[in-house]
């Protein structure tokens, strides 16, 4: 059975500052995905980034970037330039390929705060 | 504005009452989901549909009953729940429900509060 496992329930960063938010899981999956969601107090889950576990590299989209470390089973969130906007709980996942999108596996996710 | 459209927002329901929660998307997506989320953890899966046919029921109990009527409508019948079904329920939908080059796109919830 596959686990995800995000072990900071909650971090803080001032405004403009960069963060990292850790993720990893476990699974004998070869081909799978991972994805970071944002879920802020407006309560919709949106999605961040997506990583492919065949690619090498590593995601980025805008300020968000992930830190893909296959062997080691990590999977990190990093984000620049921090926003007030980013405060929200954030949601690591994990999908096996060829699998039902009904069986994403969520971490417990970690509460970010953003501090002015 | 999410592309998911759920309604109420808020509802607060007596354990003998009878409610439905509504979600509608246009995105032509073909897959659609309802999770239930407690206060600070994650959406857990309730069900899934796909091309109008429940293909994922994760052992909800029979006093939730998911309708799907056409491509673009899932509801979320309630009846005599209890206070523990007190939660955020999530509707959420994608292309299709295998994949993940089109991941799943989330409505604002439904904030249900069971007196």
């Amino acid at each position: 059975a596959q686990t995800v496992t995000q072990s900071q329930p909650e971090m803080s960063v001032q405004e403009a500052e960069t963060v990292t938010l850790s993720c990893t899981y476990d699974t004998s999956e070869n081909n799978y995905y991972l994805f970071w969601y944002k879920q802020p107090p407006s309560r919709q889950m949106i999605l961040v980034i997506r990583q492919e576990a065949y690619k090498q590299q590593n995601a980025t989209e805008n300020r968000f970037s992930v830190n893909f470390q296959k062997a080691a089973k990590s999977f990190s969130l990093k984000i620049s330039d921090s926003q007030l906007g980013d405060t929200a709980m954030y949601f690591c996942a994990f999908m096996k390929h060829g699998g039902s999108q009904g069986n994403l596996i969520f971490g417990k996710g970690t509460k970010l705060s953003v501090k002015p | 504005d999410t592309e998911v459209t759920q309604t109420p927002k808020h509802l607060v329901m007596g354990m003998t009452n009878k409610k439905s929660l509504k979600c509608e998307q246009h995105m032509g997506h073909r897959a659609m989901y309802w999770y239930k989320q407690k206060a600070k953890k994650p959406p857990e899966l309730m069900f899934v549909y796909s091309y109008e046919k429940l293909s994922i029921n994760e052992s909800v109990p029979s006093r939730f009953s998911p309708e799907c009527p056409n491509s673009s409508l899932l509801n979320l019948h309630l009846h005599a729940l209890q206070p523990e079904d007190s939660a955020l329920y999530l509707c959420a939908s994608s292309l299709e429900d295998r994949g993940a080059n089109q991941p799943q796109h989330f409505g604002d919830g439904t904030r249900l509060s069971i007196l």
